[in-house]
């Protein structure tokens, strides 16, 4: 049972790199969320998809793009890596009913920009 | 805009004692409020939520909140603390800003449970 799966868990880039964080829900979600997490600020939510094909911008979007292709993926871009983007990214997922409001979330991934 | 505060950046709690990790909100309309905890290096994971009905609130691990509605207050409690309880805390309030669920996170709260 994966739940919400997240490729890779750690990455070093230098100032101005590109990659892409990947993070897969095997629950049938409609929902998928991508936060960041910083020392003493909480988790931030970056951006979120409420199905395939939709994206939306969380509070701190800026410099990140998204996309859902596929209901069960949700990735997460940063075009041209910056300090400030040093950070563990989270993505979560949740569905429409019953369990309101409950986030599944990945393992986290590590990220480092030089 | 919906928001949570978490007044204390740790906590400290001999084994065995009572613990209470506080939480303040600030919404419009009925809140939607949740306790969740991270423990090292992993993901958050779900404890409690509030909706509506009883102010107390029971979760996973022993955990219970109480919502206090007249001090917009969530917190998070256990009587008898154990030191596999030491993580980091996390109380969250919905947000439905453009008609979708999301959640508000606090800056979170570390709990540290002396042997």
């Amino acid at each position: 049972n994966a739940g919400v799966t997240q490729t890779p868990k750690f990455r070093v880039l230098k100032t101005g790199q590109s990659m892409t964080l990947l993070c897969a829900q095997d629950m049938n979600h409609e929902y998928m969320y991508w936060y960041r997490q910083d020392p003493g600020m909480g988790l931030r939510l970056i951006h979120y998809s409420v199905g395939e094909g939709t994206t939306a911008k969380g509070e701190v979007p800026d410099g990140y793009n998204v996309s859902r292709l596929k209901k069960q993926n949700f990735l997460l871009g940063l075009e041209s890596a910056a300090p400030s983007q040093t950070s563990v990214y989270f993505c979560a997922s949740s569905g429409t009913s019953g369990r309101v409001g409950e986030l599944f979330f990945g393992e986290g991934s590590r990220l480092t920009v030089l | 805009a919906q928001s949570v505060a978490q007044p204390e950046d740790q906590v400290n709690v001999a084994e065995g004692n009572p613990l209470t990790v506080k939480c303040t909100y600030s919404v419009s309309g009925n809140p939607y409020l949740f306790w969740y905890v991270q423990y090292p290096n992993r993901g958050l994971q779900f404890l409690l939520k509030y909706i509506t009905g009883d102010n107390l609130v029971k979760g996973s691990y022993g955990f219970e909140a109480e919502f206090n509605k007249s001090q917009t207050s969530f917190h998070l409690k256990k009587p008898s603390a154990l030191v596999s309880d030491s993580a980091l805390y996390f109380c969250a309030v919905r947000d439905m800003k453009g008609g979708y669920n999301k959640l508000i996170f606090g800056a979170g709260t570390r709990l540290a449970v002396h042997p």
